[in-house]
């Protein structure tokens, strides 16, 4: 099974700052690798497919990038209803697998 | 609106059963590929299972933690998915999602989960 390993698991920002999140795989994933947003209590929301394909409706701060077994989603200027659990996710065969989370807080 | 609803969640005792749904409403049912996701309270995402569209004959893959105890299913005459849960265990505490595979690898359209709690 292909593992993703998220970091970090935790990031407390600011609004306006500049956020980074890393996913790296156990195994090559080309670029099928998905990233979402999850608030509490609601489902998660799909921001970017095919590693750095903006969903329709997602505000351009976000973006993906990478390829192979690393990834990054980065927000360009972090803004209050940023405020979330971050997962990615790989569409590279079965199982498909989540990372663990990034939960980016408020500093 | 296309939407996705999950029902049948509650409160199980473990070794039972309990079997879920989701109603699909807005889109072409029979055209998607369909799975549950389920998170544990505080815990990440886990996929489940799928089952795929009339095209690919409804075949179906599951998570280890699921094969051989989970059966998912759909009926493209009611707009609905369903995810039968047997011999249900503690750790099957959980949300569970049902959800749109949209190109069979990414999850754009989610229903808002239904809680499943394994307890006696």
């Amino acid at each position: 099974d292909i593992q993703l390993t998220q970091s970090p698991s935790f990031l407390s920002a600011s609004v306006g700052d500049r956020v980074t999140i890393t996913c790296r795989a156990s195994q090559g994933l080309s670029s099928y690798l998905a990233w979402y947003q999850q608030k509490p209590g609601k489902a998660p929301k799909l921001l970017i497919y095919a590693a750095s394909t903006l969903q329709s409706g997602v505000p351009s701060r976000f973006s993906g990038s990478g390829s192979g077994t690393e990834f990054t989603l980065t927000i360009s200027s972090l803004q209050p209803g940023d405020f979330a659990t971050y997962y990615c996710q790989h569409l590279n065969g079965f199982p498909l697998t989540f990372g663990g989370g990034t939960k980016v807080e408020i500093k | 609106e296309v939407q996705l609803v999950e029902s049948g969640g509650g409160l199980v005792q473990p070794g039972g059963s309990l079997r879920l749904s989701c109603a699909a409403s807005g889109l072409t049912f029979s055209d998607q590929h369909m799975d549950w996701i389920r998170q544990a309270p505080g815990k990440g995402l886990e996929w489940v299972g799928r089952i795929r569209n009339q095209d690919y004959s409804h075949t179906t893959e599951y998570a280890a933690s699921a094969k051989g105890r989970f059966t998912v299913s759909r009926d493209d005459s009611q707009n609905s998915l369903y995810l039968q849960m047997n011999s249900l265990k503690t750790e099957d505490t959980a949300v569970y999602y049902c959800a749109r595979a949209m190109n069979g690898r990414y999850f754009d359209l989610w229903g808002q989960g239904t809680l499943v709690t394994v307890s006696s």
